[in-house]
């Protein structure tokens, strides 16, 4: 069975600073692929990245960053200089080659203060 | 582009009403699904296509139906609702396997009482 853990339910930061979201993941496929999505108080889930198991290339675009690290089974993102309009629920999911079925991790509530 | 479209956006129900709530891509996307996200418990798949006339169960099937009869819809009948179907729903389409991103529909924000 295929796990996604998110353990921070909600972080609070003051804008410009930076933040980790972690992501933790269980999977017996060699082949998976594995996504953050972000849900803003509208309600709509926006597509942010998706990574598959044999990339483990750190990406970066603009102020988002993300460290897929297979040894620990972790896909961790990273917000630099976070702004008010970061505010939203993040989504950390995990699927199998075999089809786009998601497992979704709890969510992180991320509050950005001015 | 629509992309996926979801009816209704909101909608109550009495406990034991039947009601089916629609998706439609216009993407020409095979693989489409639903999930219901729960306070705390993210998203959940209830069920899943991987093209017309094929349909699958995901991890939490009870109480829900679903038909997918050509490439763009894929509705999900809930035959007699029950409180703990209370949720909102998400439909989703993808062009392929686990390489391609899931788009989602706006989300129906269900209520049973």
């Amino acid at each position: 069975a295929q796990k996604v853990t998110q353990a921070q339910t909600e972080i609070s930061v003051v804008e410009k600073e930076d933040v980790t979201l972690d992501c933790v993941y269980e999977t017996r496929d060699t082949t998976y692929y594995l996504f953050w999505y972000k849900q803003p108080p509208s309600g709509e889930l926006v597509f942010l990245i998706r990574r598959n198991s044999f990339d483990e290339q750190n990406e970066i675009s603009g102020r988002y960053s993300w460290n897929f690290q297979k040894s620990t089974s972790s896909f961790n993102f990273t917000i630099t200089a976070s702004q008010v309009v970061d505010s939203a629920v993040y989504f950390c999911a995990l699927s199998r080659h075999a089809g786009n079925m998601l497992t979704f991790g709890g969510g992180t509530r991320l509050m950005v203060k001015p | 582009n629509a992309g996926v479209t979801q009816t209704p956006k909101f909608q109550v129900l009495k406990t034991g009403q039947s009601m089916t709530l629609q998706c439609a891509q216009d993407m020409n996307h095979e693989y489409m699904s639903w999930y219901r996200q729960d306070p705390g418990m993210g998203l959940r798949l209830i069920h899943y296509s991987v093209g017309a006339g094929i349909t699958d169960q995901g991890e939490v099937p009870n109480g829900y139906n679903v038909s997918r009869s050509t490439t763009e819809d894929f509705p999900l009948r809930l035959l007699s609702a029950a409180p703990s179907q209370t949720s909102v729903y998400f439909c989703a389409s993808s062009l392929g396997g686990g390489d391609t991103e899931a788009f989602f529909g706006q989300g129906t924000r269900l209520t049973v009482v």
